[in-house]
């Protein structure tokens, strides 16, 4: 099975920190994502990326920027977190581009910015 | 742009009864969609997808959802309820080739599942 590993369940950051999320994929998967979980909201696509050092805003990147420097790795930074970037981030992986092979998820970091 | 409406935030159900998620989609033309299942603390799970054929799919956990493009509807249904079913229950759409939004998927605002013994 794929398996998409988050390298932190929870993190507390102080409001103005640069904040790095890790996200590994051990199935070779071209397409990663990055989301974000609120409540009553869902979850919003920050960023994506079809390739290595590929990277394509989504519906939400303010504040937000990318690294994927390999194939396996999809970092997410917040280069100066503020508390309305405290929520649940999720990153995903999937094979095939148009996500019909369903995306895999990793169990999420949730971040609070304090 | 694609978008996915589920009406209901949380729905309470007994054990053993039925029940219906509700969801609708905004896109040109037929997307692919999907229902994912979230338990606590977890990520998500793919429960069913739909990109083309039968429009009744069937799922893992004894799920199935029915697309009707007239309603523009992608309703979850399950015929009796586990309590291993309560979780938050995610509808999205995806585009097809050739579409802005080709590779994304939009995810609704979910729906909380309560189900009482």
């Amino acid at each position: 099975d794929v398996k998409v590993t988050q390298s932190s369940r929870y993190l507390v950051k102080r409001t103005g920190e640069k904040v790095f999320l890790e996200c590994v994929q051990d199935m070779d998967h071209e397409n990663m994502f990055w989301y974000r979980q609120d409540p009553g909201l869902g979850l919003r696509l920050i960023y994506f990326s079809y390739d290595v050092k590929m990277k394509e805003k989504g519906d939400i990147p303010e504040g937000y920027s990318v690294s994927r420097e390999k194939k396996e790795r999809f970092s997410l930074i917040l280069e100066s977190a503020s508390t309305n970037q405290t929520s649940m981030y999720l990153c995903a992986s999937s094979l095939i581009r148009s996500g019909t092979d369903g995306y895999t998820f990793g169990s999420g970091t949730r971040l609070t910015v304090v | 742009a694609q978008s996915v409406t589920q009406p209901d935030i949380h729905i309470t159900v007994s054990e053993g009864a039925s029940l219906e998620l509700r969801c609708n989609y905004s896109y040109g033309a037929t997307p692919y969609l999907f229902w994912y299942v979230q338990s606590p603390g977890q990520g998500l799970q793919l429960l069913l997808k739909y990109f083309s054929g039968d429009t009744l799919v069937q799922g893992i956990k004894g799920f199935e959802a029915e697309f009707k493009r007239s309603q523009s509807s992608f309703n979850l249904r399950k015929p009796s309820v586990h309590w291993s079913d309560a979780a938050e229950y995610f509808c999205a759409v995806g585009a097809r080739a050739g579409g802005t939004s080709y590779g994304k998927l939009t995810f609704g605002q979910g729906t909380i599942l309560t189900v009482h013994p």
